[in-house]
């Protein structure tokens, strides 16, 4: 089976940087997903990666770790509208074999002034 | 907008009752899946469909159940309803299957009395 582990919560000055970090134990693994959900939204997609190493879009940051089964989103120049919670998700075989997309608990980001 | 459209937003109903969740999912995307979100929690895979063909099954109860149609648009059924069973029930859709970014609907929101 599949199990995340992410911090539960987080708070972190605007304009500071912050990490998430998130580990996980599969059977198999495809790739590490990053997404964004702001209190009674729908979640957002951010960023995938399949590949060890570092994918920049803008302010934020993934990295991932295969080896170390370890992956981290990296939020630079915080601002009060990134406030909300951040899911790793890991794509791999449920016990079916079937290639499916299993999230983790989430981190609530709180930003203060 | 994600361009994935769930029907009705919010759903009040009693226990025992039967509900049916409504998803339509980005125009071109053969993939829809369902996610369940109790509160203050992850995402819980429920069931995935490609092409009107049942591809995964998490961890849903026998008394929901799922079917996408030729149309590709997609219904979960939700029945003998019991109080926990409130909860968000996320749509997502994507062009193919096993890739790490989902387009999330906005939710179904249902509230069993």
């Amino acid at each position: 089976g599949q199990s995340l582990e992410q911090p539960s919560e987080v708070t972190a000055v605007e304009g500071a940087i912050v990490q998430i970090n998130c580990t996980y134990q599969t059977s198999g693994f495809y790739g590490l997903s990053w997404y964004q959900q702001h209190d009674g939204g729908a979640p957002t997609f951010l960023s995938y990666n399949a590949l060890d190493g570092l994918e920049e879009t803008g302010r934020f940051s993934s990295f991932l770790s295969r080896s170390d089964s370890y992956g981290y989103l990296l939020l630079q120049e915080l601002q009060m509208k990134d406030s909300a919670s951040y899911f790793c998700a890991v794509r791999g075989p449920d016990q079916t074999g079937a290639n499916n997309l299993f999230f983790g608990t989430g981190t609530r980001l709180t930003v203060i002034p | 907008d994600s361009g994935v459209t769930q029907t009705p937003k919010h759903l009040i109903t009693a226990t025992g009752q039967r509900v049916t969740l409504r998803c339509s999912p980005r125009s071109g995307d053969l993939s829809v899946y369902w996610y369940q979100q109790s509160l203050d929690q992850g995402l819980q895979f429920l069931i995935h469909y490609y092409n009107g063909e049942e591809r995964a099954k998490g961890n849903i109860l026998e008394r929901f159940s799922a079917q996408q149609f030729p149309d590709l648009h997609s219904e979960l059924n939700l029945s003998s309803l019991e109080l926990g069973d409130s909860a968000l029930y996320f749509c997502a859709s994507s062009p193919r299957q096993g890739v790490g970014e989902l387009f999330f609907g906005e939710g179904s929101r249902l509230t069993v009395l």
